[in-house]
C-alpha cells in the first residue's frame, strides 16, 4: 500500500535560517504529492503540491520538487521566520484512490 | 478560498453517550468527504470515506457501528460516536474535495477538527 515517510522532529532552527524537512514515499504508479501545514490551535492548511514528476510546488517561500527517481517530495526555505513555526505533514494521493496518506508530521520551531 | 466548518470544535461527553459532529463545505459541493483522526503528536489516519447518498465506506479495523457516517447532501457530513467510551477521545479531521475540481490534483480542504473528550 501507499506510504509516506518525512523525518522526525521536532526542528528546532534559528530566523532567518534554511529549512529542510524531508519527505519519501512509496507508492504505484503516478501520485499527487502535498505538504500541509498545522499552525498551533489551527487545521491543515495546504501549503503547496505538485502532480507529476518533476513538478516543483512553491508557496510563502517554500519548495518542493516531485522527485520519482528518488521518491521524494523534500520540503525547503531558504529564510524561515517565528511565523513558520508549525507542524508540516506530507502526504500523497494515490491513483484512483482520493484519500491522502500521510507522514507522521514534523514539527517545526523557529526562535528569533 | 474553499472552506470547511466543523461543529461542535470541542465536545466533552460521558462514558456512553453518542456524540454528533458535523462536517460542512461553505462554498463549495463533496459528493466526497473523508473523516480522519489524529492522536496526540501524531499523524491523521483516515477513518472513513463520506459518500454523499451512498454508504460510506470505513478503513481496516474502524467499527462502522461505533462510527456512524451520513452524508446527506452534497454539502454536509456527519460522524456520530456511538456509546463512547474514554478509548475514542481524540481529534477527529474533516476533509472535502470539490466536485468541480479541474486540476486532476486531488486537493482536499479540512477542517479545523473536532477534539472530542470522553470522561
Amino acid at each position: 500500500g501507499n506510504s509516506v515517510t518525512q523525518m522526525e522532529g521536532p526542528v528546532t532552527l534559528s530566523e532567518e535560517a534554511f529549512l529542510t524537512i524531508n519527505c519519501t514515499y512509496t507508492a504505484t504508479g503516478y501520485p499527487s504529492l502535498f505538504w500541509y501545514v498545522q499552525y498551533p490551535g489551527e487545521g491543515l492548511q495546504l501549503l503547496l503540491k505538485a502532480t507529476k514528476a518533476d513538478d516543483k510546488g512553491s508557496n510563502k517561500g517554500f519548495e518542493a520538487t516531485y522527485r520519482k527517481e528518488t521518491t521524494s517530495f523534500h520540503l525547503e526555505k531558504g529564510s524561515v521566520q517565528v511565523s513558520d513555526s508549525a507542524v508540516y505533514f506530507c502526504a500523497l494521493s494515490g491513483e484512483g484512490r482520493r484519500a491522502l496518506t500521510f507522514g507522521s508530521g514534523t514539527r517545526l520551531q523557529v526562535q528569533p | 478560498g474553499a472552506v470547511v466548518s466543523q461543529h461542535p470544535s470541542r465536545v466533552i461527553c460521558k462514558s456512553g453517550t453518542s456524540v454528533k459532529i458535523e462536517c460542512r463545505s461553505l462554498d463549495f459541493q463533496a459528493t466526497t468527504m473523508f473523516w480522519y483522526r489524529q492522536f496526540p503528536k501524531q499523524s491523521l489516519m483516515l477513518m472513513a470515506t463520506s459518500n454523499e447518498g451512498s454508504k460510506a465506506t470505513y478503513e481496516q479495523g474502524v467499527e462502522k457501528d461505533k462510527f456512524l457516517i451520513n452524508h446527506a447532501s452534497l454539502t454536509l457530513s456527519t460522524l456520530t460516536v456511538t456509546s463512547a467510551h474514554p478509548e475514542d477521545s481524540s481529534f477527529y479531521i474533516c476533509s472535502a474535495r470539490d466536485i468541480y475540481d479541474i486540476t486532476g490534483g486531488n486537493e482536499q480542504f479540512f477542517g479545523p477538527g473536532t477534539r472530542l473528550t470522553v470522561l
